[in-house]
């Protein structure tokens, strides 16, 4: 079965350090792209990163350029956004999820839908 | 980024009618354009991708269509397991960005 999955809910206190993560299984992990996604409590969607574990080649969002980092480790199939100093504003769902195909148009990337995705992890940060 | 309009916001509609939902880009995405569904609590599930190709194991009463700037996803026949929220990603270019959202509710 091809699944994603997260590590479990975290609860941190603002300027705190955290590294989630999410682990695939039943594909070929190096393979795919994995995108962060980041929901805040009764908001909608938001698209943070993306990564192609392969080579770790990284994209971000603009508005989550330089405030999380997005890795991966192919060897233990598993992927990881992490934060160095949490704020409140931090505290939401936060989903990886797999892109089901990719299209390279010399140094343009054009992406398929994400269909698979982790369970999400809760984190709240409060002091 | 490319910006991602959703409407409407929200609707109600009763089981059986047909339900359409828009999502406008700010430019061309091509059929770069995906549809998801999510219900209370739960992750996002792939519906449509690239525009209008139906994701494995959803229901043939989902269907997307358009090109460019303008899409539509459309369900024929509303069942009561179809009440959730609705979400047009496009994934032409990063930074893919989501729409903001459609609430289907119950009439």
């Amino acid at each position: 079965e091809v699944q994603l999955v997260q590590s479990g809910a975290e609860m941190k206190k603002p300027g705190e350090s955290l590294k989630i993560s999410c682990k695939g299984s039943g594909y070929s992990f190096s393979s795919y792209w994995i995108g962060w996604v980041r929901q805040m409590p009764g908001k909608g969607l938001e698209w943070m990163g993306i990564i192609y574990p392969s080579d770790s080649d990284t994209r971000y969002s603009p508005s989550f350029q330089g405030q999380v980092t997005i890795s991966a480790d192919k060897s233990i199939t598993t992927a990881y956004l992490q934060w160095s100093s949490l704020k409140a504003s931090d505290t939401a769902m936060y989903y990886c999820a797999r892109h089901r195909d990719w299209l390279r148009r010399g140094t343009y990337f054009h992406f398929y839908g994400m269909d698979v995705w982790g369970q999400g992890t809760t984190v709240t940060v409060s002091s | 980024d490319i910006q991602m309009t959703q409407s409407p916001f929200s609707l109600s509609a009763s089981v059986g009618d047909r339900v359409t939902i828009t999502c406008r880009a700010s430019q061309s995405v091509s059929s770069y354009l995906n549809w998801y569904q999510q219900k209370p609590g739960k992750a996002p599930e792939l519906l449509i991708y690239a525009a209008s190709s139906l994701q494995s194991g959803v229901p043939s009463r989902f269907s997307g269509s358009g090109s460019g700037t303008d899409f539509t996803l459309t369900i024929s026949s509303l069942q009561p397991e179809d009440f959730a929220t609705y979400y047009c990603q496009q994934s032409y270019s990063t930074p893919l960005t989501f729409g903001g959202g459609t609430k289907v509710e119950i009439k």
